[in-house]
């Protein structure tokens, strides 16, 4: 158990709708990352808070967006869902912003679009 | 742009034999590599990193060696075992920042 929770664990859902995937990080740890893995692929890096506020984006699609809130947990949200946004959604959390910081994996969210 | 690859999407074993991983980039500013291991329903669990600074890392049964050269690092996991089995990620983070570029993964199976 690496301390980091999601909610959901699974979601199906219908394209064009919208969905609101949960992280809740590590006791301690300010930084939340959210990592995307669709069938096959490696995980593709989304966006990373630090202590409330944005601090580096990845691929992230314009359709999605994330924050963090005062109490440090994140929601990732996803709308106007298509059918390729099918994928694991992982958040990890570290104490840190820094590269060296460890970067500890919640069990991922699996979203279902059809 | 996949500046982390895994070439080899599966690898067998033997129990007790040795598991070599094999990981290339491309970004020849990646100075940090780390080696994630993933269960089915579980989230990556990091395993072991290497500095740049460094050709050879070892933790108990892992050792990670890193050919900047060739940037080519592989994961060496000796005696193997059937708990070893999961999927291994290579991973580096962007260059100034945290968040970390994936490979594709390789999936163990050791045969007991």
């Amino acid at each position: 158990d690496s301390g980091v929770t999601q909610t959901p664990k699974h979601l199906i859902t219908a394209t064009g709708q919208r969905v609101t995937l949960r992280c809740s990080p590590r006791s301690g740890d300010l930084s939340v990352y959210w990592y995307q893995q669709s069938l096959d692929q490696g995980l593709q890096f989304l966006i990373q808070y630090y202590n409330g506020e944005e601090r580096a984006k990845g691929n992230i699609l314009e359709r999605f967006s994330a924050q963090q809130f005062p109490d440090l947990h994140s929601e990732l949200n996803l709308s106007s869902l298509e059918l390729g946004d099918s994928a694991l959604y992982f958040c990890a959390s570290s104490r840190g912003s820094g590269a060296f910081y460890e970067q500890y994996f919640g069990p991922g969210t699996r979203l279902t679009v059809t | 742009d996949q500046q982390v690859k895994q070439n080899s999407p599966s690898l067998s074993v033997q129990e007790g034999r040795i598991s070599i991983l094999n990981c290339d980039y491309t970004n020849s500013m990646f100075d940090y590599f780390l080696w994630y291991k993933k269960y089915p329903a579980e989230g990556p669990t990091f395993l072991i990193s290497i500095s740049s600074i460094k050709d050879k890392n070892e933790d108990g049964r892992f050792t990670v060696f890193l050919n900047k050269s060739a940037k080519h690092l592989s994961l060496h996991i000796v005696p193997s075992q059937p708990g070893d089995s999961a999927v291994y990620f290579c991973a580096a983070p962007r260059t100034g920042a945290n968040n970390l570029f994936f490979g594709t993964g390789t999936r163990l199976t050791v045969i007991p």
